[in-house]
């Protein structure tokens, strides 16, 4: 399948500090990308769809200038988590949906990176 | 409103037996269903997935089951491996605008005892 990579992996920042995490579609261009969180022993919660060119649609709750996303080109989507506060402390997912021209060629297939967890301290 | 329903929400089964995922949904314009595999602390990874004109979708050991009329779908483990053992989350989504998105169960955690 297609890859998805987000970096950094981990990381720890201090309470009032921002963080940006990176996701990269590596062998396509992703004109759709999401970010989900994740807390321990439960499902995906989708923050915001972002897609390229235009202003991320953040899902209800989700508070838009705390959690700043970019999807500046096709494969690149970043999330910046603002004035962080050991709340925000989660396990981050981002996901990018394959175009047709990728296996298995559906137009619907969302991939997703690695995760980011980040601890806020 | 939970949209898609899964469950067990746990399973434990035997080194060969068959394990039994299912999940159900409200919406009928859900049109593409996938099932990913997620590992402690990696993200989840495609498995395998269902349209809605196909009753069965076979790939290697895993096989999904899909029944329009009564809005459901399974996934079955055949001959299943201690290395299985993951979070399952069924999902479903409609559509293929700049509105798309997945909606997911909440998960069922499989384990199998060698």
């Amino acid at each position: 399948g297609a890859v998805v990579s987000q970096h950094p992996s981990r990381v720890i920042c201090k309470s009032g500090t921002s963080v940006k995490i990176e996701c990269r579609s590596l062998d396509f261009q992703a004109t759709t990308m999401f970010w989900y969180r994740q807390f321990p022993k439960q499902s995906l919660m989708l923050m915001a769809t972002s897609n390229e060119g235009s202003k991320a649609t953040y899902e209800q709750g989700v508070e838009k200038d705390k959690f700043l996303i970019n999807h500046a080109s096709l494969t690149l989507s970043t999330l910046t988590v603002t004035s962080a506060h050991p709340e925000d402390s989660s396990f981050y997912i981002c996901s990018a949906r394959a175009p047709q021209t990728v296996p298995p060629y559906s137009g619907n297939t969302i991939y997703f990176g690695e995760g980011s967890w980040l601890t806020v301290v | 409103q939970q949209q898609v329903k899964q469950s067990p929400q746990s399973l434990i089964v035997q080194k060969g037996g068959i394990s039994i995922i299912n999940c159900a949904y409200e919406n009928t314009a859900f049109d593409y269903f996938p099932w990913y595999q997620q590992f402690p602390g990696k993200g989840p990874a495609l498995l395998i997935a269902i349209r809605p004109d196909v009753s069965e979708k076979k790939e290697g050991r895993f096989t999904i089951s899909f029944n329009k009329s009564a809005k459901q779908f399974s996934l079955h483990i055949m001959d299943s491996q201690p290395g299985d053992s993951a979070t399952y989350f069924c999902a479903a989504s409609k559509g293929g605008g700049s509105n798309y998105k997945l909606t997911f169960g909440k998960g069922t955690l499989l384990t199998v005892n060698p």
